[in-house]
């Protein structure tokens, strides 16, 4: 049971290039997540999806993308990569409302 | 809106004296606590929540959180620290205010076994 994978572990990239962060599960789960982490911040979250076919925004989506077209695939796009979006990346899935979630091993992305 | 703090940037225990990591929290309504540990480059661990009952909460790794409504806590404790819990510890909300409800988590408190 793998749980959640993201791909790629590490991950550099030119101002103005774009790219996917691919996220996988193989849990069964409606809800998955995208965060991101920065130091003395926390987690926040970038965009969220209820089930397949149902994406809506976290409270920093701005300069990414997602879409939901299996219950298993959740990836997040970079449009147009900026130095801001340096960070850690982290993809999450749970199975209901009351459930706890479960991360994916992360993403670190480094924007020069 | 829901938040938590952790008020410690880093905690120092020597190995097998007691640990407490605290939390406390500010919910409109019931809260849904959760704490969550992250080794190094990896990525976050679910460790306890409380989401009714009982206000002591056991959970992996031999930890256990005390929630106390009336101090609006939610403190991580071990009764004797190891080294490799020496991790990132992250405590968070669910916040009810959305239709996902998004967990809210705080800033996170960094735990220093010594040996």
């Amino acid at each position: 049971n793998a749980g959640v994978t993201q791909t790629p572990k590490f991950q550099v990239l030119k101002t103005g290039q774009s790219m996917t962060l691919q996220c996988a599960q193989d849990m069964n789960h409606e809800y998955m997540s995208w965060y991101r982490q920065d130091p003395g911040m926390g987690l926040r979250l970038i965009h969220y999806s209820v089930g397949a076919g149902i994406t809506d925004q976290g409270e920093v989506p701005n300069g990414y993308n997602v879409s939901r077209s299996t219950t298993e695939d959740f990836p997040l796009r970079l449009l147009s990569a900026a130095p801001s979006q340096t960070s850690v990346y982290f993809c999450a899935s749970k199975l209901g409302e009351y459930t706890e979630a479960f991360f994916g091993q992360g993403t670190r992305l480094t924007v020069v | 809106a829901q938040s938590v703090a952790q008020p410690e940037d880093q905690v120092n225990v020597a190995e097998g004296n007691p640990l407490t990591v605290k939390c406390t929290y500010s919910v409109s309504g019931n809260p849904y606590l959760f704490w969550y540990v992250q080794y190094p480059n990896r990525g976050l661990q679910f460790l306890l929540k409380y989401i009714t009952g009982d206000n002591l909460v056991k959970g992996s790794y031999g930890f256990e959180a005390e929630f106390n409504k009336s101090q609006t806590s939610f403190h991580l404790k071990k009764p004797s620290a190891l080294v490799s819990d020496s991790a990132l510890y992250f405590c968070a909300v669910r916040d009810l205010n959305t239709g996902f409800q998004k967990l809210v988590f705080g800033t996170g408190t960094r735990l220093l076994v010594s040996p």
